[in-house]
């Protein structure tokens, strides 16, 4: 099964860009790459997923590395209410879509 | 978008009391529903697959006499905590999906936050 490793915390300034690492250096060919946000208190939200080029949505923008091992989330400019913690998931077991969740990054926004 | 939307949002019980929590997918229909438990600074656990119509599929070292996940229908799954204790205290979440389709977005419930004293 692929793993992924992120940094256990980040801290960031209110309105700046943010740029959330992710190594996920056993992937296979045609493994999705996953992300999802937990607020406190709250369950998980989805943010974004890709499989090879780069993935851009209202919330979020998805760098995925030439080679796929790693890939980088981007919020663009971060407000206080993207203080959370954020998942870059193994791709989903196929078939069954089960996210398996490890510690994530949390994301400190300072105003 | 596609909402899951638990129920309580948070509970008190009894040591050796059992608890339900609900799960519904309010505009689609969920075949299957994933139950978590998260305790505090820590990650979600995956705690068993609940398929409608059919018996869960639960995790290694998960209970399936402990926790009890029955999925009626396409809309409602639900977990009983079964004579809770006080270590059974935790958030739990359900999530499920719009569709079957490989890396398809899952959707999440708020959580509930379950206290066993």
């Amino acid at each position: 099964d692929a793993k992924t490793t992120q940094p256990n915390s980040m801290e960031s300034n209110e309105e700046e860009p943010v740029h959330l690492p992710c190594n996920h250096s056993t992937i296979s060919g045609t493994d999705y790459i996953h992300w999802y946000r937990q607020l406190p208190s709250q369950g998980p939200e989805y943010v974004i997923h890709g499989l090879t080029s780069n993935v851009n949505n209202r919330m979020a923008s998805l760098a995925i590395a030439e080679d796929r091992k790693s890939s980088t989330l981007i919020l663009h400019r971060a407000t206080l209410r993207d203080a959370a913690v954020y998942y870059c998931i193994p791709p989903l077991i196929q078939g069954a879509q089960k996210l398996v969740f490890g510690q994530g990054t949390r994301l400190t926004i300072n105003p | 978008g596609a909402v899951v939307s638990q129920h309580p949002s948070w509970v008190i019980c009894k040591s050796g009391t059992s608890v339900k929590i609900e799960c519904r997918s309010l505009d689609f229909q969920a075949t299957t529903m994933f139950w978590y438990r998260q305790f505090p600074k820590q990650s979600l656990m995956l705690m068993a697959t609940s398929n409608e119509g059919s018996k869960a599929t639960y995790e290694q070292g998960v209970e399936k006499d402990k926790f009890l996940i029955n999925h009626a229908s396409l809309t409602l799954s639900t977990l009983t905590v079964t004579s809770a204790h006080p270590e059974d205290s935790s958030f739990y979440i359900c999530s499920a999906s719009v569709t079957t389709i490989d890396n398809s977005p899952l959707h999440f419930g708020n959580g509930t936050r379950l206290t066993v004293t």
